[in-house]
């Protein structure tokens, strides 16, 4: 079945213990990024990557890192995570990067709560 | 920047009643407009798309038409179903460096029997 799968699907920690989520796609797909959705904000992209080895800044990436050292992986890491970092994350993967009328496939999400 | 604009919900609808979610969009350029669905604990599903002015995405019932003279594209279901309770997001995407979705803020239909 093609997804994108992510995990953990909730995560309690505490401030400044480095995390990881990850993420991994099956379609071959160029295309990942990352979303935090919180409530009246939508979601906001944080990184997102247009092939292997190639990452940059979405919307609001501080706090955050990323790697693509394989096309199926994408995992975000929180170095020092804080409190303002709790939200719902979301993986998401598409075929081509530069391509906009292909849409994403998502992941299930991230519940993640920092304490 | 592109934005998207959502009518403000939540919206709560009786089975088989009429529904038209309104998205308008503010970008440069060609975008691709589309429609996600978020169901309870689970990730966005794309439920429509559409690339280039004037063509009509479509799914399990759903509509919506690009209207480049208005920026529109409002979402409209004719008979709706307990089951299309959801969160319901319009996004739209720029063909360039990084095809990111610009999202609305998303909102809440809720429908009863």
């Amino acid at each position: 079945e093609a997804q994108v799968t992510q995990n953990p699907r909730y995560l309690i920690t505490v401030t400044g213990k480095k995390l990881t989520v990850t993420c991994s796609q099956n379609m071959n797909h160029e295309y990942m990024s990352w979303y935090r959705q919180d409530p009246g904000l939508g979601l906001r992209q944080i990184y997102y990557s247009m092939n292997v080895e190639v990452t940059d800044k979405g919307d609001v990436p501080e706090g955050y890192k990323v790697s693509r050292k394989e096309k199926r992986n994408f995992p975000l890491i929180l170095e020092s995570p804080s409190p303002n970092q709790t939200s719902l994350y979301f993986c998401a993967s598409s075929l081509f990067a530069r391509d906009r009328g292909f849409g994403y496939t998502f992941g299930s999400g991230t519940r993640l709560t920092v304490v | 920047g592109d934005s998207v604009t959502q009518m403000e919900g939540p919206v709560t609808l009786s089975e088989e009643a009429c529904l038209t979610i309104n998205c308008t969009y503010t970008a440069t350029g060609y975008p691709s407009l589309f429609w996600y669905v978020q169901y309870p604990g689970e990730g966005l599903q794309l439920l429509l798309k559409a690339t280039k002015a004037d063509d009509k995405g479509s799914n399990k019932g759903f509509e919506a038409t690009y209207r480049k003279e208005t920026t529109s594209f409002h979402l409209e279901k004719g008979s709706v179903q307990v089951s299309d309770s959801a969160v319901y997001f319009c996004a739209l995407s720029k063909t360039g460096a990084n095809s990111k979705l610009t999202f609305g803020k998303g909102i809440t239909l809720s429908v009863r029997p």
